[in-house]
């Protein structure tokens, strides 16, 4: 089975304060993204990488950064932390195809940023 | 509890029954559907996909129909189990990402 992991379930940031969310996934994918997933808004793609140093920017990437040195690892940048972005934070990953190839989630980390 | 489900459609099923849960989506190209199952406090789990070159898939107590006519996706769950309350929603494929519709709940009722 696929498994994603994020590095933390729960996490309280202040105002400003630069945030990383990391994910790591050991099926060899190469493909990775992170979501945002806010009540009644589904889920909302920031950034997106099919491959090492390589990212896209998603729908909503301001505010946001992203690194991908190794294959198996994506970590998501909040550059100053700011209360409109506390969420559920959602990464996932896929084989390469594409989006003909089902995405795979971790559990999230739901983020407060007080 | 999580508050990603806070205004969603609900359907209450009682225990036993079969569940239907819909879904409309919007790109008539699409052509890769998939069925993501949320429990409360957990990730999305992949459930069973759909190629648009099939009307029905079949899996362990579920079904997937598609009516690419209308754009109608439905996701049918046989002998509903408490196990079986959660949040679900279906994604279509788009260019290079997915789009994720906001999702059912359901609640089994015992």
């Amino acid at each position: 089975d696929v498994k994603v992991t994020q590095s933390s379930r729960y996490l309280v940031k202040r105002t400003g304060e630069k945030v990383f969310l990391e994910c790591v996934q050991d099926m060899d994918h190469e493909n990775m993204f992170w979501y945002r997933q806010d009540p009644g808004l589904g889920l909302r793609l920031i950034y997106f990488s099919y491959d090492v140093k390589m990212k896209e920017k998603g729908d909503i990437p301001e505010g946001y950064s992203v690194s991908r040195e190794k294959k198996e690892r994506f970590s998501l940048i909040l550059e100053s932390a700011s209360t409109n972005q506390t969420s559920m934070y959602l990464c996932a990953s896929s084989l390469q195809g594409g989006s003909n190839q089902p995405q795979h989630f971790g559990d999230g980390t739901r983020l407060s940023i007080l | 509890g999580e508050s990603v489900g806070l205004h969603l459609p609900t359907l209450s099923v009682q225990e036993g029954d079969n569940s239907i849960i819909n879904c409309a989506y919007s790109n008539s190209a699409s052509d890769y559907f998939i069925w993501y199952k949320q429990e409360s406090g957990k990730g999305p789990q992949f459930i069973i996909d759909i190629r648009s070159n099939m009307d029905k898939r079949q899996g362990q107590r579920v079904t997937v129909l598609l009516n690419k006519t209308v754009k109608h996706l439905s996701l049918q769950i046989a002998a509903t189990q408490p196990g079986d309350s959660a949040v679900y929603f279906c994604a279509e494929n788009g260019v290079y990402k997915y789009i994720f519709g906001t999702g059912t709940r359901l609640k089994v009722l015992a």
